[in-house]
């Protein structure tokens, strides 16, 4: 089946700092969203973009929609504690109301 | 995750028994799609469902699983003479109908398979 390539697999980093992680695929996707999973909840949506080259924001989250439709990047600026959990891309292969494919997820850990 | 509800948090089961796990839809969500997720890992896509219709179950087991949306009531998973291995975290996801609606995510049901 289809697959995401979502690196780093988890990152260290102290309170304050950027973090950049991002999601590639061997297929072009026509819907990139990114969730943010905390321990024993569901995905919670952080940011959906929908057009090739489509720059996002949230607060402090920023997402990029890559303009070969085969990737996406999601930064997270001046990081704070609550910002730990697991970061997942999600793609669809068509627009509408078709399924999720998922990454492996980054879990991220914030050092106060 | 206020919205999508799923029931029970947390199910236990012994080998061979059946387990029924329940998702009522957020409010005017008329889709409805089920994911399974083992420890470490992403969310893998079962079903995907309409009221009283499947429309792709390509990713849900041929055997044992069985999955529901009926016109009133909540969308059933059905996982039948359950196994060690299907313990794990399902979630259920729903969202709007038409383009460009995002699905959104219940806190999911924990199955373990003693």
């Amino acid at each position: 089946g289809q697959q995401l390539n979502q690196s780093p697999q988890s990152m260290f980093i102290q309170e304050g700092e950027d973090v950049s992680m991002n999601c590639t695929s061997s297929s072009i996707f026509n819907t990139w969203l990114w969730y943010k999973q905390d321990p024993g909840e569901g995905p919670v949506l952080l940011i959906a973009l929908y057009k090739a080259g489509e720059l996002t924001s949230n607060g402090r989250l920023t997402a990029q929609f890559g303009i070969t439709r085969k990737d996406s990047f999601l930064n997270i600026s001046a990081s704070i504690p609550s910002d730990v959990g697991i970061y997942f891309c999600a793609g669809q292969l068509s627009s509408g109301n078709t399924p999720l494919v998922f990454g492996k997820g980054t879990r991220l850990s914030v050092i106060a | 995750n206020a919205g999508v509800m799923q029931n029970p948090r947390h199910l236990v089961r012994r080998r061979g028994q059946e387990a029924r796990l329940r998702c009522s839809p957020m409010k005017g969500h008329s889709h409805v799609y089920w994911y399974r997720q083992l420890p470490e890992e992403g969310l893998k896509f079962m079903v995907y469902l309409q009221k009283e219709n499947i429309i792709d179950e390509s990713g849900m087991p041929k055997e044992r699983f069985s999955a529901e949306f009926p016109k009133e009531g909540p969308s059933i998973l059905r996982i039948q003479q359950v196994v060690r291995g299907d313990s794990a975290a399902y979630f259920c996801a729903s969202s709007l109908s038409g383009g460009y609606q995002p699905q959104h995510f219940g806190d999911g049901t924990r199955l373990s398979i003693l």
